[in-house]
């Protein structure tokens, strides 16, 4: 089934350890997206990636780096977790432009203790 | 720069009522908005979206929002609530630019009572 992969669904980890989630879709979207989502503030975006080899700054980025060597993976790597990253992060992807609908990964829980 | 405020982070409803969920947008360009569902435990998915033409747009599972520059704001409604309805709703701004990025609202969590 063609869709958004995230790895894991969910992790608990020690404050200072390094962690990445991992993203992957089958679609061949140029464009992928990394969001946290906390209660209260809704989804706020991380970074992102408008094609293979280019990735930009959200709201969000400071704590977080991503890399996007292909056009089906985006991983996004958390260098020293705080607990302040404990969060449910959601990966997306859309074709290039700005009316394309945004397709979810299921969404992965972070638990930094 | 473009923002969205969802008004009301909770809303509940009678099951069969109307529901209104409430968006306002804050953009520097004519925007593209959408409101996105997302059930217990899953990513979001589109309900609906507004790029050009009719401001009236329908979208899945009988829920339908207009788009009024006048006031700003992109309502969502349904005429009559179901059970499966209830969920968190979420609305969202992009710009004209293929390389704008899509900006979220806090979110509503719809909550339907029988």
């Amino acid at each position: 089934i063609a869709g958004i992969t995230q790895a894991p669904t969910s992790q608990i980890l020690a404050a200072g350890r390094r962690m990445t989630l991992r993203c992957t879709q089958d679609m061949r979207h140029n464009a992928m997206y990394w969001y946290r989502q906390d209660l209260g503030l809704g989804l706020r975006l991380i970074h992102y990636s408008n094609t293979a080899g280019t990735t930009g700054k959200g709201e969000v980025p400071d704590g977080y780096s991503v890399s996007r060597a292909n056009t089906d993976d985006f991983p996004l790597t958390l260098a020293s977790a705080v607990p302040s990253q404990t969060s449910v992060y959601f990966c997306a992807s859309k074709n290039a432009g700005p009316t394309g609908e945004l397709f979810f990964g299921e969404g992965s829980r972070l638990t930094v203790l | 720069a473009q923002s969205v405020t969802q008004l009301g982070s909770h809303v509940s409803v009678s099951e069969g009522a109307l529901v209104l969920l409430r968006c306002n947008y804050s953009s520097s360009v004519p925007p593209y908005l959408f409101w996105y569902v997302q059930y217990p435990n899953q990513g979001l998915q589109l309900l609906l979206k507004y790029t050009t033409g009719a401001t009236l747009v329908k979208g899945i599972n009988g829920f339908e929002a207009e788009f009024k520059k006048s006031e700003t704001s992109f309502h969502l409604t349904k005429p009559s609530a179901h059970m499966s309805d209830a969920a968190e709703y979420f609305c969202a701004v992009s710009g004209y630019s293929s390389a704008s990025k899509i900006i979220f609202g806090s979110g509503t969590r719809l909550s339907i009572r029988p």
